[in-house]
Parts: structure tokens; sequence; C-alpha cells
């Protein structure tokens, strides 16, 4: 119950094209949902967040949306560049704990 | 500031070695996580402090591993009696207690037990 899952495992997608990367939840617990970027050699870096209260919020070209009911969330990168290639993670946080983590999905932005 | 420091970036060790990595939060920051990532995997939970008082370890965190956060400032992690099975990426990451905000990482500690 306190698992993250995500996917797809790997990603490859087209500069200019849309890249979504799905998780799934089961803990109602949760209340807080970012999603994380991480370049080969560095720690992860916050890239947006969401709150269970709201279904979509958009930075930039970065889009989360998420359904409450389904216990899901997305996440949706516009106009993917090569420099988006890295691995991106979702989490989930434990009413003000610690943060679990999906699996990661590498994407692969060809030029 | 520049963010969460992590030192060394990198530690080869020999089986049945300690090793001790370092990290820096940022200053303001009183939450302190440690989370291990091993290659292909997510990060897991290990432990985190409030402070100087380390509120919660993970099941993951075993005998063999301590973390201290003297003063409530850096922490330390140390591994004791090293296995191969240690070898990952140890992050850490520093937050405000009940801040709205998610973590911020250091670029992480990868430790090779050979």
């Amino acid at each position: 119950q306190q698992q993250v899952k995500q996917s797809p495992q790997s990603l490859i997608v087209q500069k200019g094209g849309i890249s979504i990367i799905n998780c799934a939840y089961e803990n109602t617990a949760f209340d807080y949902f970012p999603w994380y970027q991480q370049f080969p050699g560095k720690g992860p870096a916050l890239l947006i967040a969401i709150r269970p209260d709201v279904s979509e919020k958009k930075e930039g070209r970065f889009t989360i949306s998420f359904n409450k009911s389904a216990k899901q969330f997305s996440l949706h990168i516009m106009d993917s560049q090569p420099g988006d290639s890295a691995t991106y993670f979702c989490a989930a946080r434990l009413r003000g704990q610690n943060f679990v983590f999906g699996p990661g999905t590498r994407l692969s932005v060809l030029p | 500031d520049t963010g969460v420091s992590q030192d060394p970036r990198h530690k080869i060790t020999k089986r049945g070695q300690n090793v001790t990595f370092r990290c820096d939060p940022i200053s303001e920051h009183n939450r302190l996580y440690w989370y291990r990532q091993t290659l292909g995997q997510g990060p897991e939970f290990l432990t985190y402090f409030q402070n100087e008082a380390q509120l919660e370890k993970s099941r993951l965190l075993s005998d063999r591993f301590s973390a201290e956060r003297p003063k409530g400032s850096f922490s330390t992690l140390e591994i004791q009696r090293t296995e191969q099975g240690d070898s990952a990426m140890y992050l850490c990451a520093s937050s405000l207690a009940g801040g709205v905000d998610g973590y911020t990482f250091g670029s992480g500690t990868r430790l090779t037990v050979v």
C-alpha cells in the first residue's frame, strides 16, 4: 500500500513530441505528489508537484494531471526536447513524512 | 548557500571496511533525509532527522548503518563492515518541516564495494 507504480519503464519520443509518464498509488493518505528529474551522476531535482485537491497543474512545458478517484497521476512534457532526456520519478508523500518514489522512467528525446 | 552538499562524490572500498559519508543541508532546512538508490530504481528511504533528532528509520537500515546529525546541522552516514550489496548511490536531501515543497537533493555519494 506504500508503493507507487510507474510506467512506462522507458520512453523514446521525437523532438517536439509529447512525453507522457503515468503513476498510480493505493494509499489515500498520500497528500503531495511531486515529479523529479534526474540526470546521470546527479541527484533528483524537483520538477513540478501537485496536491490531491487540484486536478491539473501546468508549469511551462510540464503538466501534471491528477485523477483522485482513480488514484492516478501523470506527467506530460509538451514539445519535448533532447535536453529533457533524463530519468523521471514520480513520488508521493505520506502526510508530512518521507516520500515514496516510483521506479523511474528513462526518457530519450531524439533530435 | 548553493544547495545540499555531499562528500565524497565517489567511494570505492573493500568488503568489510567501514565508510562514512557527510551531508551538509541547506542551512535554513531543519529536516535532513538519507535515501539509497540502486541502478535503475527510485530512491529508497533510509532515515530522517528533524534538527538533531532522528525521527524515523527504515527497515532497510540494518544494524551496520548508523546516522547522526550533531547540533542539527551536517549529518554523517556510516556503514560498518561493508558488503557488496551496499553498493549504491547514497542521497541526502533537506527540507523545512511543514514546508510546502518537496526535498532538495544533493548529488549523492556513489559507493562501490569490491
